[in-house]
């Protein structure tokens, strides 16, 4: 069965830290997609692609987050400076539009 | 734009009860529509999905939604709870066509009493 994968699973930083979140989509999938999970917010949006092309990214605060897919089977979004407020999980899912979105399991930052 | 709406961010039931959980949509184009479940600790599972055939979609683990365009629902409901389907449910929304976002609603915890 193919997957979603990210990494890492968990990520402990202090404040003023970068972060980078990686993402390896399903193989042939157009698009991918970076959502953010709060208890107060749920699931935000915060970037996507199709074909490795950013499309939106307008959920994203631009001074800190960006977002970029460098090659096909690699996705990351990085958080320069982190601040505690970025506490969250973070996660990345595949599909082929406009078909169902295949979720990883998440990357939980904690910021210290 | 598009929007969903999940009524009910908790939901319990009794195992072996109906298991009803809401969700309206807003788009101004034909959407596509989705239920996820998670589980802790996971990322979002695919329940069942509606991609403008069959307005009754039926899903995996029993569940089934039907799509009422007059209503703008999609409502998701199994005949029998079971202690499995404890989980957070979500109602997502996505324009046919084309590369579009998807959106989702703030979810509902379903909680299965014994």
């Amino acid at each position: 069965d193919a997957r979603v994968t990210q990494t890492p699973r968990h990520k402990v930083t202090e404040m003023g830290q970068e972060v980078t979140m990686r993402c390896q989509p399903i193989l042939g999938h157009n698009t991918v997609f970076w959502y953010r999970q709060t208890m107060m917010q749920g699931l935000e949006l915060l970037a996507y692609f199709r074909n490795r092309a950013p499309l939106d990214d307008s959920g994203m605060p631009k001074d800190r987050f960006s977002a970029e897919m460098p090659d096909a089977t690699l996705a990351t979004l990085k958080i320069q400076p982190s601040e505690p407020r970025d506490s969250a999980v973070y996660f990345c899912a595949s599909g082929e539009q406009p078909g169902p979105l295949h979720f990883g399991n998440g990357t939980r930052l904690t910021v210290t | 734009a598009q929007s969903v709406t999940q009524l009910g961010s908790h939901v319990s039931v009794s195992e072996g009860a109906l298991v009803l959980l809401r969700c309206n949509y807003s788009s101004s184009v034909p959407p596509y529509l989705f239920w996820y479940v998670q589980y802790p600790n996971q990322g979002l599972q695919l329940l069942l999905k509606y991609t403008s055939a069959a307005t009754l979609v039926k899903g995996i683990n029993g569940f089934e939604a039907e799509f009422k365009k007059s209503e703008t629902s999609f409502h998701l409901t199994k005949p029998s709870a079971h202690m499995s389907d404890a989980a957070e449910y979500f109602c997502a929304v996505t324009a046919s066509g084309g590369y579009q976002k998807v959106t989702f609603g703030i979810g509902t915890k379903l909680q299965v009493i014994p």
